[in-house]
């Protein structure tokens, strides 16, 4: 079955700054890969995903790349601000069990002021 | 994307008895899946829930200690049997319309005393 890790456990950036938040998955044939933001106490919230047969996607700060050869994707969060604060998960699909999602280990996220 | 109801929100348990969560959707979902949160830690998936079948169970969760139904396209129930302290912990049920759009419930924090 499909496993992803991801990385880094902890990320503490300025407020302004960029972050990056990098996955890697196993199974080449994943084809859907979501990201989600859950704060303290609540619900994980989609903030933006990707399908196999795109290489980038944007909305606003927030940016997703996929390399397929690779099998990695990546978060990218622009000017950066405290709320972003967060903890953030990826996942994969898991096509081949029951189209799943497989979560990483989450990163904590803080933006300093 | 579904939006889903579920309940209790939290609950303190004694050890030895059982907890029935609840997750309504506000539409017709294709997928609903049961997920496990351990304070500070990742989701890990219990078992996807299927329509008018018995429920696909992950590796290290057992029907007899975690039974699931799912008697609609809406609705879904998944009991935590028999607990002791080490059950305690966050469940959040899932659900998407597929492919893509995978959304959370509210979650239930279940402590175990």
């Amino acid at each position: 079955g499909e496993n992803v890790e991801q990385h880094p456990s902890t990320l503490s950036v300025q407020e302004g700054d960029s972050a990056v938040i990098k996955c890697t998955y196993s199974d080449s044939a994943s084809n859907y890969f979501p990201w989600y933001k859950q704060e303290l106490g609540k619900r994980p919230q989609l903030i933006i995903d990707i399908r196999s047969n795109v290489g980038e996607k944007k909305d606003q700060r927030i940016a997703v790349t996929l390399n397929k050869t690779a099998k990695h994707f990546s978060l990218h969060i622009t000017e950066t601000q405290p709320e972003d604060s967060a903890v953030y998960f990826c996942a994969a699909r898991d096509m081949e069990y029951g189209n799943k999602l497989v979560f990483g280990a989450g990163t904590i996220l803080r933006v300093k002021s | 994307s579904a939006v889903i109801s579920q309940k209790p929100s939290r609950d303190i348990c004694q050890r030895g008895t059982s907890l029935t969560i609840q997750c309504q959707v506000d539409s017709q979902v294709t997928m609903m899946f049961w997920y496990r949160q351990q304070p500070g830690q990742s989701l890990t998936l219990i078992a996807t829930a299927n329509q008018g079948s018995e429920a696909t169970y992950e590796s290290g969760f057992v029907i007899d200690k975690f039974p699931i139904s799912r008697p609609n396209l809406t609705f879904s129930t998944l009991t935590v049997s028999n607990m002791s302290p080490e059950d305690s912990s966050i469940y959040l049920c899932s659900a998407t319309t597929g492919p893509v759009g995978y959304t959370f419930g509210s979650g239930t924090r279940l402590t175990v005393v």
